[in-house]
């Protein structure tokens, strides 16, 4: 099971809104709706931002949301603010049963 | 929220095994899915498996003849084994809750290295 791609990187000024991208196949996030995004801070732990593409947990700030076309997920975060920047993982589950996550994108707020 | 606390060796030879537990503070295991994640050093996450509140498990199919991971219910611990491990192994191992499809709660991450 090959990882999703995203871009390695995307910037931003603050107050800007950007996307990060995350491509698949029709076996995974072209197959379910079932994408999740993590954010991780620099010596941190990830933190799950959002879930099954679209849906938030408790606490994460709405300026973050989900979607999905076809074979790809993406993060659009609004209001772009310094605290953003990290490095942001999408995540799909499979046709073979099992989970995938993505390359990884560095986000910078300029 | 529950936390969870992790630990095992963090240094190991070539060919050795990989241990580490994972402890679930202020909840139970009962009821959730439980799932390894680990994180090369500057390199991006990988999914390493999961296990069901009935046992069973899932594993990444590119680790899976190395894998083991189990759950200790009456400890409300649950555990990952990678044998034979080389350099390629080390990184950053979290465990992690799941919600549905998701890992909504994160250890705090272990650092294995693999050295001769």
């Amino acid at each position: 099971q090959s990882a999703l791609t995203q871009p390695a990187s995307v910037s931003g000024s603050p107050g800007q809104s950007i996307t990060i991208s995350c491509t698949g196949t029709s076996s995974d996030i072209g197959a379910y709706n079932y994408v999740s995004w993590y954010q991780q801070h620099p010596g941190k732990a990830p933190k799950l931002m959002i879930w099954d593409v679209t849906n938030w947990p408790p606490g994460i700030s709405y300026r973050f949301s989900g979607s999905k076309s076809g074979n790809t997920a993406s993060l659009t975060i609004s209001g772009l603010q310094a605290e953003d920047e990290a490095d942001y993982y999408c995540a799909s589950y499979t046709s073979s049963d099992i989970y995938v996550f993505g390359t990884g994108t560095k986000v910078t707020v300029l | 929220q529950v936390q969870l606390q992790q630990w095992g060796a963090g240094l190991l030879k070539p060919s050795e095994t990989l241990s580490l537990t994972c402890a679930v503070d202020g909840g139970s295991l009962r009821g959730y899915y439980w799932t390894w994640i680990r994180q090369p050093p500057g390199k991006g996450l990988e999914w390493i498996g999961e296990i069901s509140p009935t046992g069973g498990t899932k594993y990444n199919l590119s680790l899976k003849s190395r894998v083991t991971i189990s759950v200790d219910t009456s400890k409300t611990q649950f555990s990952l084994k990678l044998s034979s491990v080389t350099a390629a192994d080390t990184a950053v191992y979290y465990c992690a809750r799941n919600g549905l499809r998701d890992c909504v709660d994160w250890g705090q991450g272990t650092l294995v290295t693999v050295s001769s």
